[in-house]
């Protein structure tokens, strides 16, 4: 089956850097999300892209977080300016089309910010 | 806002065992409802889903009945093998965007 790959599985993070975090959806898919998952916690949407700009965000999704599609292949997450409580696990998702309902995820990058 | 609540784990089960997983949801209007699950070191998978009230969705043993009434999708298998421990994540999507709520996950172990 198709998968969704995302690097680095770990990134650990001085508080204040920026960040990126790639993924690589399924190639023929069109929709592209983010989700993350504090330790502990449920598993947060962040973002939805679609047509190469974002089609909805979270309240988490401030200023300091941005997405981009730079390439037709790579979908990155960039955190400008990392915080402790950015530390979470983080998973990239793809689907086909609007009628298509499954989603592939990621395995996630664990990212820790000290 | 949209919310899932799910039973709060570690399960622990002998193979063979009966598994339930609770979960129960708020949501305004008519939300799809899907159950995914994480084996160790993977991505989270759809498991099984159902897209409206009395839908039944299964998938590999696993079965989940949407509930309106009692606004529940319960996750059930009757045999529970030792390559079913991972976690399961119980979510709804509210409309077309599949902007998913998950609950927390529950992690199951079966032992042999």
């Amino acid at each position: 089956e198709p998968e969704v790959t995302q690097t680095p599985s770990h990134q650990v993070t001085q508080m204040g850097q920026e960040v990126i975090l790639r993924c690589v959806p399924i190639s023929n898919h069109l929709y592209f999300y983010w989700y993350r998952q504090i330790l502990g916690q449920k598993v947060e949407f962040l973002v939805s892209f679609y047509n190469n700009e974002i089609s909805e965000k979270s309240e988490i999704f401030d200023d300091q977080f941005s997405v981009e599609r730079p390439d037709g292949s790579n979908f990155t997450l960039k955190i400008r300016s990392t915080k402790l409580e950015d530390s979470a696990m983080y998973f990239c998702a793809s689907r086909f089309s609007s009628t298509n309902e499954k989603l592939f995820f990621g395995s996630g990058t664990q990212l820790s910010v000290l | 806002g949209d919310s899932v609540t799910q039973m709060e784990g570690p399960v622990t089960l002998s193979e063979e065992a009966f598994l339930t997983i609770n979960c129960t949801y708020t949501a305004t209007g008519y939300p799809s409802l899907f159950w995914y699950v994480q084996y160790p070191g993977e991505g989270l998978q759809l498991l099984l889903k159902a897209t409206k009230a009395d839908d039944k969705g299964s998938n590999k043993g696993f079965e989940a009945t949407y509930r309106k009434e009692t606004t529940s999708f319960h996750l059930e298998k009757g045999s529970v093998q030792v390559s079913d421990s991972a976690v399961y994540f119980c979510a709804l999507s509210p409309g077309s965007n599949y902007k998913l709520t998950f609950g927390k996950g529950t992690l199951l172990t079966v032992n042999p």
